[in-house]
C-alpha cells in the first residue's frame, strides 16, 4: 500500500509570511495528490489538488509542488490570514491495487498569529 | 444537490450498547469511506468500499466495528459493545470514482458518538 509522511506537524507564522507543508509518498505510481483543509469543528474540505502530469499548480494564495522523482509534494500558502488557520491533511492514492484507495497524512495545524 | 449525508449527529450511549451509525453518499458516488477522528488527532481510516468490489476493511479497530454498504449507496457503520475509547467522531466521505479525473472527496459532517 502506500505511506504518506506529513511535516511539520504544527505550524505558527505571522500574518502575511508564507506556510510551507510537506508530504512525502511511497507509491511510484501514484498520480494525483490533494491537499485537505480541515477549520475547527468543521468536516475536512479540498483546497487544491494536483496530477502528476504537471509540476505546480497555483489557486490564488496556495499552490501545491510536486516532485516526482523524489516523490514528494509540498502546499504553499502565502500572505497568510487568520482564517487560514486550520488542520490542513495532504493525501495520495494507492494505484498499487484496484481499489485506488487514498491515504492521508497525519495533518498540519497551522496557527497563524495576527 | 445534496451532499453526504451522515446519522445521527450526536450520539450517547452506554458502554457495551452497541451503536449504528448511517452514512447516505452522494447519488452515482461509487466511494466511501469512514474514517475516524478524535480530538485534536488526525483522520483515522476504518473501511473502505469502491464500486462492488470487495472492501478494504484493513482498518477497523477491532472485531466490534463491522460495516455494509447496501446496493452500493448507503452505508452502515456498526460498532458492537461500544467502549470509551470508541468516542470520537465518525466521518464518512464519498467520490465519484477511483482513480479518474472525479476524486474529490465530499466529507460528512460527522456523528460524534459519546460511550458513558
Amino acid at each position: 500500500g502506500e505511506n504518506v509522511e506529513q511535516h511539520p506537524s504544527t505550524l505558527s507564522v505571522q500574518e502575511g509570511d508564507s506556510a510551507v507543508i510537506k508530504c512525502t509518498y511511497s507509491d511510484s505510481a501514484s498520480n494525483y495528490f490533494p491537499w485537505y483543509k480541515q477549520e475547527l469543528g468543521k468536516r475536512p474540505q479540498l483546497i487544491i489538488d494536483i496530477r502528476s502530469n504537471v509540476g505546480e499548480k497555483k489557486d490564488q494564495r496556495i499552490a501545491v509542488t510536486l516532485n516526482k522523482t523524489a516523490k514528494h509534494f509540498s502546499l504553499h500558502i502565502t500572505e497568510t490570514q487568520p482564517e487560514d488557520s486550520a488542520v490542513y491533511f495532504c493525501a495520495a492514492p494507492d494505484r498499487g491495487s484496484t481499489l485506488g484507495r487514498l491515504y492521508f497524512g497525519r495533518g498540519t495545524q497551522l496557527t497563524v498569529w495576527p | 444537490g445534496a451532499g453526504v449525508s451522515q446519522s445521527p449527529s450526536n450520539k450517547v450511549t452506554e458502554k457495551g450498547k452497541d451503536v449504528e451509525l448511517r452514512c447516505d453518499p452522494i447519488s452515482g458516488h461509487t466511494a466511501l469511506y469512514w474514517y475516524r477522528q478524535s480530538l485534536g488527532q488526525g483522520l483515522e481510516f476504518l473501511i473502505y468500499f469502491q464500486g462492488n468490489s470487495a472492501p478494504d476493511k484493513s482498518g477497523l479497530p477491532s472485531d466490534r466495528f463491522s460495516a455494509e454498504r447496501t446496493g452500493g449507496s448507503v452505508s452502515t457503520l456498526t460498532i458492537q459493545r461500544t467502549q470509551q475509547e470508541d468516542s470520537a467522531v465518525y466521518l464518512c466521505a464519498s467520490s465519484l470514482a477511483a482513480g479518474t479525473t472525479n476524486e474529490k472527496l465530499f466529507f460528512g459532517s460527522g456523528t460524534q458518538l459519546s460511550v458513558l
